[in-house]
C-alpha cells in the first residue's frame, strides 16, 4: 500500500496570504486527490490532480483559489491562495495506486488556521 | 446527482455488535465503500462492496443491497479502539468518491 506524507502538518497563516501544501507518495500512483475536511465534518473533494495536465476541479472550487500542480506520478502540491478565515480546515491528499482501485490511501493531513 | 444518508451518531457497549446503515442515491452505481477515521487521524479503508451480499473481514462486515440502494457496516465484539467516525462513500460520474456525512461511533465500557 502507498505511504503518503504531507508538508506542512499544520500552519497558522494571516488572511490574504497563500500556503502551498506538498503531498509525496512513496510509489508511482495513477490518481491523486485533494480534499478539505472541517473538524467533525465529512470530506469534500476539491480536485483531482492529473499528471501532466490541468487538475479537474469539483463544483465550488476554482483554479485561481486552489492552484494544483502534479509534475510527476509521486508528487503534487495544493496552494490555498488569498486565504480568509473560512479556509481554515484540514487539507488531505489521497491516492489510488491505479485508476478505479477500490481503496484510497490518505496522507496525514495539513491543519490550516487562518487568522 | 449523488447523495448518501447515514446516522450522525451511534452508541454501543464494549463487546456488543453495532450496525451502521447507509442509503444512497446515485445516477450510476459502481460500489459502496466504508472508511474509518479516528479523531485527528486520516481516513482508512475498511471495505468495498460492488455486488449484493455480505463481505466479512475479521470483526467487520459490510453488506450491500443494490435493489434497495442500501448498505451497512457491521462491527462485532466492539473494542474501545473502534470509537471513531465511519463514512460510507460511492463513486460519482467521474469515478470520484462522494462521501456520506459520517457516523460517530461512541463505545461505552
Amino acid at each position: 500500500s502507498a505511504v503518503i506524507s504531507q508538508k506542512p502538518s499544520r500552519d497558522i497563516c494571516q488572511r490574504g496570504t497563500s500556503l502551498t501544501i506538498q503531498c509525496q507518495v512513496d510509489s508511482q500512483v495513477t490518481m491523486m486527490f485533494w480534499y478539505r475536511q472541517q473538524p467533525g465534518q465529512s470530506l469534500t473533494l476539491i480536485a483531482t490532480a492529473n499528471q501532466g495536465s490541468e487538475a479537474t476541479y469539483e463544483s465550488g472550487f476554482v483554479i485561481d483559489k486552489f492552484p494544483i500542480s502534479r509534475p510527476n506520478l509521486t508528487f503534487s502540491t495544493l496552494t490555498v491562495s488569498n486565504m480568509s478565515p473560512e479556509d481554515s480546515s484540514i487539507y488531505l491528499c489521497s491516492v489510488e495506486e491505479r485508476e478505479g482501485q477500490d481503496e484510497q490511501f490518505f496522507g496525514p493531513g495539513t491543519r490550516l488556521t487562518v487568522l | 446527482g449523488q447523495s448518501l444518508e447515514q446516522p450522525s451518531e451511534v452508541t454501543a457497549v464494549e463487546g456488543a455488535i453495532v450496525q451502521i446503515n447507509c442509503t444512497y442515491q446515485t445516477s450510476g452505481f459502481y460500489g459502496l465503500s466504508w472508511y474509518q477515521q479516528h479523531d485527528g487521524g486520516a481516513p482508512t479503508f475498511l471495505s468495498y462492496n460492488a455486488l449484493d451480499g455480505l463481505e466479512e473481514t475479521g470483526r467487520f462486515s459490510s453488506f450491500l443491497s443494490r435493489s434497495d440502494s442500501y448498505g451497512y457496516l457491521l462491527l462485532q465484539e466492539l473494542q474501545m479502539k473502534d470509537s471513531a467516525s465511519y463514512f460510507c462513500a460511492v463513486r460519482g460520474p467521474r469515478y470520484q468518491l462522494i462521501w456520506g456525512a459520517g457516523t460517530k461511533l461512541i463505545i461505552k465500557p
